[in-house]
Order: C-alpha cells, then structure tokens, then sequence
C-alpha cells in the first residue's frame, strides 16, 4: 500500500531555513509528480508546491516562491521541501502528497500524516 | 487565483439521514480536454486528508457508495445519503484547473 513518512519539522526561528524530507514506498516513485501541501493548525488547506516525476518541472504558490525549493531523489524514493527566510506565518503542518499523474497537473491521491513546523522566537 | 467557496461552513447531522455540502467556483473548472477539474476531500480528526471524488462524480478507491458528486462549469454539491458516524470531520473541495486551491472546509459532526 501506498506509505508516506514526513520528517524534519520541529522549532525553527524566524529567518532560518529548514528541510523536510518526505520517505515513499509502496509504489513506483519516480513515475508520479508529488506536492507539499500545509495546514495552519485548525485551518484550511494550502498548496505550496509541486514537481514532475523526473524532477525537471516545478511549481510554487506566491506564498513561497523565491524562498522555497522542491526536489526528489528517485533513487531514495524521497520528496524534499527546502524553506528558506522562515516566517511565522510558515507555521503549518506540511503534507506530502503523492499526484495522480506522472507530470505532477493532476490531483492528489495519497496523502502523509504531515510534520508540524513551528516558527517562533 | 480561482476561489473556491463552501457552503455550508458547518453541518450538524443524525445518523441515517442525508447530507449535503455546496461548493462554488470563481472560474468554470471545465478544461479544454473535456474534463472538470473539482475533487472532494474528507480530514477525520487527527488524520490527514482522503480523497472521496475526482473529477466531480468518480468515487475513489474505497470510497463508500452513500457518498457522490455532481454538478458542472462553477457549481457542485458532495451527498451523503445516510450519513454514518465515521463521517465525521471537515470536507473539502478542490480545484486543480489553475493550480491547486481548496474550499474553505465544512465541518459535518453527529
């Protein structure tokens, strides 16, 4: 079945960066886009950022742009989102979601339990 | 962006009876290709979100057949028939015809 394990959110001060990984198994990796998606706690949901299944095309909400990078590691099954310049508006729980479709234009099928980012002083 | 609206925003239900949740785009999500870009999401408490309905009336893997999808162009509704407790939590709508952006989310409890 389908597993994704989110990892590396914490407490991080305003300003600094920070790296969540998102481990994938139970499917063929690098056949599907995969997205960040976060959620103020008792909040709504947010996208914030997609790429294909190869890596080669990206997406980000105007929330992030510029501060932020998506990559993966198809030989390690591993989704990553880099933010940089963290703001406390950030703080959200961050899910991976896995797409439906292989460029990453499509819906999200599969969801992690998601990592909390606190961004406080 | 396109701005997707949700109502209502919380619904209180009894067991065995139906249920039904409005969501309402800024733009048609009808693609070029034929297709209408609105899915519905269920969030349980201390869960992360499950797809329920892709492409306005497809049932998801799993997905119970009390729950269906219709609508069309900026209009849609999510039904349950015989609401059950398990349904529980906040449901959302998305649109992915322009990005991805979601319903601000109606609460259903018992």
């Amino acid at each position: 079945q389908v597993q994704l394990v989110e990892s590396g959110g914490g407490v991080v001060q305003p300003g600094r960066s920070l790296r969540l990984s998102c481990a994938a198994s139970g499917f063929i990796f690098s056949n599907y886009g995969m997205h960040w998606v976060r959620q103020v706690p008792g909040k709504g949901l947010e996208w914030v950022a997609v790429v294909s299944s190869e890596g080669s095309n990206k997406f980000y909400a105007d929330s992030v742009k510029g501060r932020s990078t998506i990559s993966r590691d198809n030989s390690y099954n591993t989704l990553y989102l880099q933010i940089n310049s963290l703001r406390v508006e950030d703080t959200a729980v961050y899910y991976c979601a896995k797409d439906h479709g292989a460029v990453g234009e499509d819906y999200f099928d599969y969801w992690g339990q998601g990592t909390l980012v606190t961004v406080s002083s | 962006d396109i701005v997707m609206t949700q109502t209502p925003l919380s619904l209180s239900v009894t067991p065995g009876q139906p249920a039904s949740i409005s969501c309402k785009s800024s733009q048609s999500l009808l693609h070029s290709d034929g297709k209408t870009y609105l899915y519905w999401y269920l969030q349980k408490p201390g869960q992360p979100p499950q797809l329920l309905i892709y492409e306005v009336s497809n049932r998801f893997s799993g997905v119970p057949d009390r729950f269906s999808g219709s609508g069309s162009g900026t209009e849609f509704t999510l039904k349950i028939s015989r609401v059950e407790a398990e349904d529980v939590g906040f449901y959302y709508c998305m649109q992915s015809v322009h990005l991805w952006t979601f319903g601000q989310g109606t609460k259903v409890d018992i």
